[in-house]
């Protein structure tokens, strides 16, 4: 069964520290993984997507990594500001049977403090 | 500019009283998901239509319907809310095929009430 698993459930920092989100998943074949922000009471919101070839990619200060031999992502945030304080879903899409639809995580609760 | 707009942002309804969610695109994507998400839970597909084609999820309940009458418009049927149907409700649309993304794109979605 395609499973999406995150760390932390929550975690609160200061503002201006550094923060870093764990996904690990267990879909397969893998075709790719996405890192959504969703603000309370929004949509969720693209941040990055990744392929089995890429190992890193970059959106300002937010910074995923991707070990496909591991199965496991990582959603590093710099420099945190008030306005980071969201939910950060991992969503992970395989081939299974051609299938498009993807498997979400269950999201990780960031709260930046002043 | 928005891109999937849900109408009403927020939803409130009695118990057993049927209650209807919409969703428009100007994307002109061909296909359209509704997702049920509850708190600090990650967004439960309920099911989703490609172009005309409805899928439905296997765990959705029977309470629940949609329709997708062109490719701007879907709407969510919940014939008989119960309190357990009360949660956020998003819809995403998303381009399948030539020029795929593969991103799926959210609206703000509905919170719904049920009393």
């Amino acid at each position: 069964k395609n499973q999406v698993e995150q760390s932390p459930q929550s975690l609160i920092i200061l503002e201006g520290k550094n923060c870093t989100l764990q996904c690990n998943y267990t879909v397969s074949p893998f075709s790719n993984l996405r890192w959504y922000k969703q603000d309370t009471g929004r949509g969720p919101v693209s941040l990055t997507i990744m392929t089995f070839s890429e190992n890193t990619k970059s959106n300002g200060r937010y910074t995923a990594t991707l070990d496909a031999d591991t199965k496991q992502s990582s959603l590093h945030i710099t420099a945190s500001q008030l306005s980071d304080s969201a939910s950060y879903i991992c969503v992970v899409r395989g081939l299974s049977g051609g299938s498009y639809i993807p498997t979400f995580g269950r999201g990780t609760s960031l709260i930046v403090h002043p | 500019d928005a891109m999937v707009i849900q109408n009403p942002r927020y939803q409130v309804t009695q118990f057993g009283k049927p209650v209807t969610l919409s969703c428009s695109q100007t994307l002109n994507h061909n296909v359209m998901y509704w997702y049920q998400q509850k708190s600090s839970q990650a967004p439960k597909l309920l099911f989703h239509y490609y172009d005309k084609d409805f899928n439905n999820e296997a765990d959705t309940p029977d309470n629940f319907q949609s329709r997708r009458p062109n490719t701007s418009f879907c709407f969510l049927d919940i014939r008989s809310p119960g309190l357990g149907d009360a949660a956020m409700y998003l819809c995403a649309t998303h381009r399948r095929g030539a020029g795929d993304t593969e991103t799926q794109y959210f609206g703000p979605g509905t919170r719904l009430l049920v009393l």
